[in-house]
């Protein structure tokens, strides 16, 4: 089955810079890559998501790139802010829209002043 | 839509005890998942449901968890008899299916304390 490997467990930013976290799966099948956001005592909820078909997508301060030659996908936090501290969990799902995903470990990542 | 519902919100109970979570999905979604988080083993796919059948449940951890799905608005998943390692956060998330099946929403989760 499906494998996601998350990195750095825990990564500490100073505020204003950018923040990079990375993500490798095993399943060559699979086609759809969301992260989620934590906040302490809260539920994940999505900030953003790629699918197969495209390499890179970007939201505002936050981008996701995929290179699935490679089987591995990242998310970029640029302008880090305070409220930018969080759990981010990358995830991997399979073609079929009714697929499990499967997460990673998470970062812990904080915004230092 | 008020969200995935779970309840109760906290659970605190003595080892041995039967636990029984609540989630009711978002009205209209079509697969439901429970997952168990906690600090050593992130955030694990318990079991999910599609249209109200499990289709994966190799993430229960043993015979003492069970869920089921009586119908499209309501979820339980229980533990029999519950164990101290069993204290973790549980959560459930439900998907609509269609052109954005795949995003997940969670309910708040239920912090479940085993003494």
């Amino acid at each position: 089955g499906e494998n996601v490997e998350q990195h750095p467990s825990t990564l500490s930013v100073q505020e204003g810079d950018s923040a990079v976290i990375k993500c490798t799966y095993s399943d060559s099948a699979s086609n759809y890559f969301p992260w989620y956001k934590q906040e302490l005592g809260k539920r994940p909820q999505l900030i953003i998501d790629i699918r197969s078909n495209v390499g890179e997508k970007k939201d505002q301060r936050i981008a996701v790139t995929l290179n699935k030659t490679a089987k591995h996908f990242s998310l970029h936090i640029t302008e880090t802010q305070p409220e930018d501290s969080a759990v981010y969990f990358c995830a991997a799902s399979g073609r079929n829209r009714d697929d499990k995903i499967i997460f990673g470990k998470g970062t812990r990542l904080h915004i230092l002043p | 839509d008020a969200g995935v519902i779970q309840s109760p919100r906290h659970e605190v109970t003595e080892m041995g005890q039967e636990v029984t979570l609540r989630c009711k999905p978002i009205s209209g979604h079509n697969s439901l998942f429970w997952y168990r988080q906690t600090m050593m083993r992130g955030l694990e796919l318990l079991i999910y449901f599609n249209n109200n059948v499990p289709i994966d449940d190799s993430g229960m951890p043993e015979d003492r968890f069970s869920a089921k799905m009586p119908n499209a608005s309501f979820s339980t998943l229980k533990i029999q008899p519950s164990e101290p390692r069993d204290s973790a956060v549980y959560f459930c998330a439900s998907t609509a299916g269609g052109l954005r099946g795949n995003i997940q929403y969670f309910g708040a989760g239920t912090r479940l304390s085993v003494l």
